[in-house]
């Protein structure tokens, strides 16, 4: 089984906002990444989680901040959006171990209002 | 000058051609290749990777890795409308918990 699922779907919200996107994995991997992707566009890294510490931050502003709460669950945190933020975030994760992979979840698709 | 070029496309076909991918690099240290299948709206869907110069096979798709050229291909055997979709090359120098370095795409219609 290779499934990374993410909640919700769909987000529509306002800049004064505060919601959550949720990923989850049950691969056993202990790598899991958060990427954002804009139309035409390939995703771009924005946080990398191994062994469930941060350890790799694209210099993401502040309003974007990621949380691991165990080896499965990866959360993104979002505070004071802009509409320019709007785009599909992705989850993804890897084994801790060989080429890494990533195996890519459905995706949310965000809309800053 | 980007580390990982793609040719965007896009790219129409007839149902049943051979279709080829490819993205050139110039990082050396790429260690690991990847390629990626993503439909309209949806998360991108890993189709191969591999780590060595050589060749890849499985099902219609083989993978193609020429470090010495820092080139790599796709091919497409068949090709379905199905296959519609834009095409991603990634890759990266380590292993897991690595950032990858993707290509433009590649937006592919295979017309029936």
């Amino acid at each position: 089984d290779t499934e990374v699922t993410q909640t919700p779907k769909h987000l529509v919200m306002g800049m004064t906002n505060k919601k959550s996107l949720k990923c989850e994995q049950h691969m056993g991997h202990r790598a899991m990444y958060w990427y954002k992707q804009k139309a035409k566009k390939p995703p771009e890294l924005m946080f990398v989680y191994s062994y469930e510490k941060l350890s790799i931050n694209e210099s993401v502003p502040s309003r974007f901040s990621p949380e691991c709460p165990n080896s499965s669950l990866l959360n993104l945190h979002l505070h004071a959006l802009q509409p320019e933020d709007s785009a599909l975030y992705l989850c993804a994760s890897s084994q801790d171990s060989g080429p890494g992979a990533q195996y890519f979840g459905p995706g949310t698709r965000l809309l800053v209002l | 000058q980007k580390e990982v070029e793609q040719d965007p496309g896009p790219l129409s076909v007839p149902e049943g051609a051979i279709v080829s991918l490819n993205c050139t690099y110039s990082n050396s240290a790429f260690q690991y290749f990847m390629w990626y299948r993503q439909y309209s709206r949806k998360g991108p869907e890993l189709l191969m990777y591999t780590y060595s110069s050589g060749n890849k096979e499985d099902g219609r798709f083989t993978a193609q890795v020429d470090k010495s050229s820092k080139y790599i291909s796709l091919f497409i055997r068949d090709s379905q409308p199905s296959d519609s979709a834009t095409y991603l090359c990634a890759m990266s120098q380590g292993t897991s918990g690595s950032r990858l370095t993707f290509g433009e795409g590649t937006q592919l219609t295979v017309n029936p």
